[in-house]
């Protein structure tokens, strides 16, 4: 399975902009690239998702390296709601076993006021 | 929007006893999920089942068995708890084709 590495924490002050980095040098043409978030005392929730264009939702912005070898998450303006731990995760787009989401250790965003 | 709910947010039981945890989805998911969580192991895949009958062993299924008799429920069993099974446990649901997963709020377990 393709692997990701995250930085474990990440620290932003509110009102700023956040870019949460994510590398995932052997990914494959058929992964895509998926973000979750875990806000404490909840479970995960979809943030968002690309393949190789940069997307951009109500939520976040994604961009995606030419060589795919990284993307990076960006909230444009941090909020205390958005602290939380962020996982990217590189996911297939199949039914079955095969589209499963496997979570790494993410990272932990801390914002303060 | 999409809802999955899970019977209990916490849930205390003593070693040896049978526990069910339930989870509904109201989206009509062909897939379901069921996941346990805990500090420096991050979220790890019990079972998972892509429709109703049908289940398939996640990275740590010893210990644990599923039941999928409805499409929108999706059981997690624990036949005899164990203290090494306290943890947060997850359900989720995501449509047939792989798409995005949705996420219960948890039900935080305590076997003592």
């Amino acid at each position: 399975d393709a692997k990701t590495t995250q930085p474990n924490s990440m620290e932003s002050n509110e009102e700023e902009p956040v870019h949460l980095p994510c590398n995932h040098s052997t990914i494959s043409g058929t992964d895509y690239i998926h973000w979750y978030r875990q806000l404490p005392s909840q479970g995960p929730e979809y943030v968002i998702h690309g393949l190789t264009s940069n997307v951009n939702n109500r939520m976040a912005s994604l961009a995606i390296a030419e060589d795919r070898k990284s993307s990076t998450l960006i909230l444009h303006r941090a909020t205390l709601r958005d602290a939380a731990v962020y996982y990217c995760i590189l996911k297939k787009n199949y039914g079955g076993s095969q589209g499963n989401l496997i979570f790494g250790k993410g990272t932990k965003l801390s914002v303060k006021p | 929007d999409v809802k999955v709910t899970q019977s209990s947010r916490y849930l205390v039981k003593r070693t040896g006893e049978k526990v069910f945890l339930e989870c509904v989805q109201d989206m009509d998911h062909e897939n379901m999920f069921w996941y346990r969580q805990d500090p420096g192991l991050g979220l790890r895949l019990i079972y998972f089942s892509y429709d109703v009958k049908m289940k398939e062993k996640g990275d740590i299924p010893e210990g644990y068995s599923v039941s999928r008799e409805k499409k929108e429920r999706f059981s997690l069993i624990l036949e005899s708890a164990s203290t090494n099974q306290t943890s947060m446990y997850l359900c989720a649901s995501s449509p047939g084709t792989g798409g995005k997963q949705y996420f219960g709020p948890g039900t935080r377990l305590t076997v003592t």
